[in-house]
This record gives structure tokens, C-alpha cells and sequence, in this order.
């Protein structure tokens, strides 16, 4: 079985440059999330999609960033335009509908952003 | 603001000992608990879930947790050099708004040494 898959693995932008990333939950999935790490940071939330709702976007950092599900498989998050500080790992997370403390969180490999 | 901290590391062990790596988090509402293993450039996995206080076992990883300290720990036995990894704590609250919500620390980078 596929793991969440994430595209592309890197990308270099100047900046003010649009970049839009996409996600691939597991098969089945519907809880889709999206986490931020930047340098030196810890891997912060984003926000979180259940099937094509967003449940909670309270992390997300600002109006450059937007995120759809559409249809409630794949996801993308599109920044716009892209600053400096924008700059880290973007790693997307899926998961079963909440059936308790059991629930697993499955990660992709991230996508990196650079900046520049 | 709900935070985890994680001894900063690097952790760096021969091969054959034990691997100590602790967190403590800030928010008493967490309720569920993970150590995820990064390799350099992958994605992170899970390799341990507690819930509750005390000791939860899986092959030569242990970890524990002591809500009332707000401690959660992992303990890596007979070490390998294939466990050389940044190793990431993670606290998530089990129902409200945050329902799902993981939040991580910085993570413990180890290398265990042939």
C-alpha cells in the first residue's frame, strides 16, 4: 500500500514566486493534514482537512498560504507570493476517521522550499 | 501555547547501550504521546504511542510516561547503528478543537557509534 506522497521533493523559487505543493494521502484517509518545519524550528500544524473540510486552519501564518481539498482525496497548498521566511519542509500527514486514542498519524517525506 | 521540549542533543551512545531520550510538554489536556524516528531527508515514522502512565514495551524500545510530571521518556536498548536518526516527541489532545493536532518538539538527534 502507498504511503502519503508528496510533490515535488524540493523546490527553489525566487521570491515572490507562486509554488503550489501537493499531497496524496494514504488510500482511504480522510483526515489530511499539513505541517510546517523551518530551520531550527519544530515541525508546526498548518492545518487539517476532514474529507473536503477544513476542520481547523488556525495555524496556518498568513493569507499567502492556501490550502484545498478538493473532492476530498489530494490536497495542495499554494503559497503566494513566496517570502524569504517561507522557506523549510512542508510535510503533509493523513490519517482514518477518529476512532479514538488508536488513531495513527502517517507522514510523507516532506517537500522542501527554498527561497530565495 | 502548547509546547514540547526535548533534551537538544545530540545524543551519541556506543553500540550495545541504552539510549535515553526525554521531552516534557506544557499542556496538561495532552493525552496521547509519540516518539517518531526521522532519517535524514525522510519522512517521519512512528515507532511508539503511550496513553497512559507507566511503562509501554515494543521489541527494544521502551517508552514511559508520567503525566503527573508531564515526562514522557524513550529508552532505546542494546543501541544499533541503524538507530542513528533524529528522534521527534510529539503530544496531541484527544478531543476539542485541536481534536488530531500533533505538536512536536525540536527533536534529539543520536548517533550510535560501532
Amino acid at each position: 500500500e502507498a504511503g502519503v506522497t508528496q510533490f515535488p521533493s524540493h523546490s527553489v523559487i525566487e521570491k515572490g514566486q507562486t509554488v503550489t505543493l501537493r499531497c496524496d494521502p494514504i488510500s482511504g484517509h480522510d483526515n489530511l493534514y499539513w505541517y510546517r518545519r523551518v530551520m531550527g524550528k519544530e515541525i508546526k500544524f498548518l492545518l487539517h482537512f476532514v474529507k473536503e473540510s477544513k476542520q481547523d486552519e488556525s495555524g496556518m501564518p498568513n493569507n499567502r498560504f492556501l490550502a484545498e481539498r478538493t473532492g476530498g482525496t489530494y490536497s495542495t497548498l499554494k503559497v503566494q507570493p513566496a517570502e524569504l521566511e517561507d522557506s523549510g519542509v512542508y510535510f503533509c500527514a493523513s490519517s482514518q476517521l477518529w476512532q479514538g486514542s488508536g488513531n495513527t498519524i502517517y507522514f510523507g517525506e516532506g517537500s522542501w522550499l527554498t527561497v530565495v | 501555547q502548547k509546547e514540547v521540549e526535548q533534551n537538544s542533543g545530540p545524543l551519541s551512545v556506543p553500540e550495545g547501550a541504552i539510549a535515553s531520550l526525554n521531552c516534557t510538554y506544557s499542556d496538561r489536556g495532552s493525552q496521547s504521546f509519540f516518539w517518531y524516528r526521522q532519517y535524514s531527508g525522510k519522512s517521519p515514522e512512528l515507532i511508539m504511542s503511550i496513553y497512559s502512565n507507566g511503562d509501554q514495551e515494543d521489541g527494544r524500545f521502551t517508552a514511559q510516561l508520567n503525566k503527573a510530571s508531564q515526562y514522557v521518556s524513550l529508552l532505546i536498548r542494546d543501541s544499533q547503528p541503524s538507530d542513528s536518526a533524529t528522534y521527534l516527541c510529539a503530544a496531541r489532545a484527544d478531543r476539542g478543537s485541536t481534536l488530531g493536532r500533533l505538536y512536536f518538539g525540536r527533536g534529539t538527534q543520536l548517533t550510535v557509534w560501532p
